[in-house]
C-alpha cells in the first residue's frame, strides 16, 4: 500500500526549516527519500533501515520510527537549491522493491 | 562518471502502436528498476531485475507489458498495442546489489511516452 506523506505542499522563505512526514500502514524494513526537480530524475537523498542504520547526504537528517512504521526528513535553513518534490520509498521484507509516496512540493522563497 | 541513461528522452506513438524503450544502467550495476510515473504522482513500480533475471514483475499492468535484460546490463521495456493509458515518464534506475548494498538506485532522466 502507498504511504501517506504530509504535508502535500510547504512554502518556505530561504532559512526556514521544514519536516516532511512519511506513514506506512505496512512494517517496514527501510525508508528512502528522494527529491526531483521537474523535469528531472529522482535523486538519493537518505536511506534509513530498521535497526538504526542509515547512509545519506551530510546536510539531510531523516528519522525512522520502527513501531509506529513513519520517517520525516528534516530540512534546516532551507536553501532556494532545496526546492522540489520530495518522495518517500517504503520497503517491506522484499528488500528491494520500493512503494511511492504522491510527494511533497517544496517551494523556498528568497 | 557515466549515469544510467535511457533513450529515446522522448517517444510520440499511435495508439496500438509497439515501443521500446531502452535502459543503460551504471557499469557494474546488478539491479535494475523500472518504474511509471504519471504526473504529479511518485513513480510506480514495474519490474525489478537482478542480473539477468526478473526477480519481481509483479507490478507490469498487463501482458503487453514486457522487459527484457538478456546480458545483465542493458533493460529494455517493451509495450505492445499501445493505449493512451500508457502515456507517462518510464523512469529506470540502476543499484549496486549485493548483501551490503543499501539500494540506493540511481534513476535515469526517464522517456517521456505519448500515446495518441
Amino acid at each position: 500500500q502507498q504511504p501517506v506523506q504530509s504535508p502535500q505542499a510547504v512554502i518556505l522563505r530561504e532559512g526556514e526549516d521544514a519536516v516532511i512526514n512519511c506513514s506506512s500502514s505496512k512494517a517496514l524494513y527501510s525508508v528512502h527519500w528522494y527529491r526531483q526537480k521537474h523535469g528531472e530524475a529522482p535523486v538519493f537523498l537518505m536511506i534509513l533501515l530498521k535497526g538504526g542504520e542509515q547512509k545519506g547526504h551530510e546536510k539531510i537528517s531523516a528519522s525512522f520510527n520502527e513501531k509506529k512504521q513513519q520517517s520525516s526528513l528534516y530540512l534546516t535553513a532551507s536553501q532556494l537549491s532545496y526546492s522540489g518534490t520530495y518522495f518517500c520509498g517504503t520497503e517491506g521484507d522484499s528488500n528491494y522493491q520500493l512503494i511511492w509516496g504522491a510527494g511533497t512540493k517544496l517551494i523556498i522563497k528568497p | 562518471g557515466a549515469g544510467v541513461s535511457q533513450t529515446p528522452s522522448n517517444k510520440v506513438t499511435e495508439k496500438g502502436k509497439y515501443v521500446e524503450l531502452r535502459c543503460d544502467p551504471i557499469s557494474g550495476h546488478t539491479a535494475l528498476y523500472w518504474y511509471r510515473q504519471s504526473l504529479g504522482q511518485g513513480p510506480e513500480f514495474l519490474i525489478y531485475f537482478q542480473g539477468t533475471g526478473a526477480a519481481d514483475d509483479s507490478g507490469l499492468p498487463n501482458d503487453r507489458f514486457f522487459a527484457v535484460r538478456p546480458e545483465g546490463s542493458v533493460s529494455t521495456l517493451k509495450i505492445q498495442r499501445t493505449e493512451r493509458g500508457d502515456s507517462a515518464v518510464y523512469l529506470c534506475a540502476s543499484s549496486p546489489g549485493g548483501p551490503d548494498n543499501y539500494n540506493e538506485q540511481f534513476f535515469g532522466p526517464g522517456t517521456r511516452l505519448t500515446v495518441l
